[in-house]
C-alpha cells in the first residue's frame, strides 16, 4: 500500500537547522510530487512547499523562502525537508504528503495531498 | 488569517446532518479544484473530498463535496461520535502562486 514514512522527533536550539526525511513506497516515487505542511500547537494547516519528484522543481511558501530547502533522492525514494535559522515558531508538527494531480480540460493542472505522512514534531528551545 | 475562510466550529447531534462552509475568492476557490480534509485527534490529515465532490477509495458516502462560484461546501450525514475532528478545505492560488488552507472547522457530535 503506498505510505510515507517521515524521521522522528526533533529538538533544536534556535539558530540551529532541521532536516526531515520522508520516505516513500507503494508506488513510482517519480510520478506524484511531495508537499510539506506543517502545524503549529493548537493551529492550523501550513503549506510550506512542494517538490516535483520528477524533476526536483520546487515552489515555496513565500514566508518561508531562503530558510527552506526541499529535495528528494529518486535511489532511495526519499524526500526531504530542511529549515534554517530555527525559531521558535517553527515548533510544530511538520508533515509530508503525496501531491496527487490531474490535468483541466481547459489546461493546467490541479492538485491535492492524497496520502499524508504521521509527521514529524520539531522543537525549537532554548 | 486564512486566505480561505471556515466557520471555526460546527456541532450537530448523532445521526444528524451538518455542512461546513469555505469561503473563497476568484483567485482559487473561484477557478480551481477544492479538496476537503479530516484531521481526527492527535493524528495526521486524510484527504476526504478531491476535484470539488470526489471521494478517495474507502471514504463512505455520507461524506459529500459541492462548490458554487468562490464557496465551497462539505457535507457530512448520519453523524457519528467517530466524526469528531477538525476540516480543512484546500485548494491552489492562482494569483498567489501557493497552495492555501482554510483555518479549520472543529465538529462537534453532541
Amino acid at each position: 500500500q503506498v505510505q510515507l514514512v517521515q524521521s522522528g522527533a526533533e529538538v533544536k536550539k534556535p539558530g540551529a537547522s532541521v532536516k526531515v526525511s520522508c520516505k516513500a513506497s507503494g508506488y513510482t516515487f517519480t510520478s506524484y510530487g511531495i508537499s510539506w505542511v506543517r502545524q503549529a500547537p493548537g493551529q492550523g494547516l501550513e503549506w510550506m512547499g512542494w517538490i516535483s519528484a520528477y524533476n526536483g522543481n520546487t515552489n515555496y511558501a513565500q514566508k518561508l523562502q531562503g530558510r527552506v530547502t526541499m529535495t528528494t533522492d529518486t535511489s532511495t525514494s526519499t524526500a526531504y525537508m530542511e529549515l534554517r535559522s530555527l525559531r521558535s515558531d517553527d515548533t510544530a508538527v511538520y508533515y509530508c504528503a503525496r501531491r496527487g494531480e490531474g490535468y483541466y480540460a481547459s489546461g493546467g493542472y490541479y492538485y491535492y495531498m492524497d496520502v499524508w505522512g504521521k509527521g514529524t514534531t520539531v522543537t525549537v528551545s532554548s | 488569517q486564512s486566505v480561505l475562510t471556515q466557520p471555526p466550529s460546527v456541532s450537530a447531534a448523532p445521526g444528524q446532518k451538518v455542512t461546513i462552509s469555505c469561503s473563497g475568492s476568484s483567485s482559487n476557490i473561484g477557478n480551481n479544484y477544492v479538496s476537503w480534509y479530516q484531521q481526527l485527534p492527535g493524528t495526521a490529515p486524510k484527504l476526504l473530498i478531491y476535484e470539488n465532490n470526489k471521494r478517495p477509495s474507502g471514504i463512505p458516502d455520507r461524506f459529500s463535496g459541492s462548490k458554487s462560484g468562490t464557496s465551497a461546501t462539505l457535507g457530512i450525514t448520519g453523524l457519528q461520535t467517530g466524526d469528531e475532528a477538525d476540516y480543512y478545505c484546500g485548494t491552489w492560488d492562482s494569483s498567489l502562486s501557493v497552495w492555501v488552507f482554510g483555518g479549520g472547522t472543529k465538529l462537534t457530535v453532541l
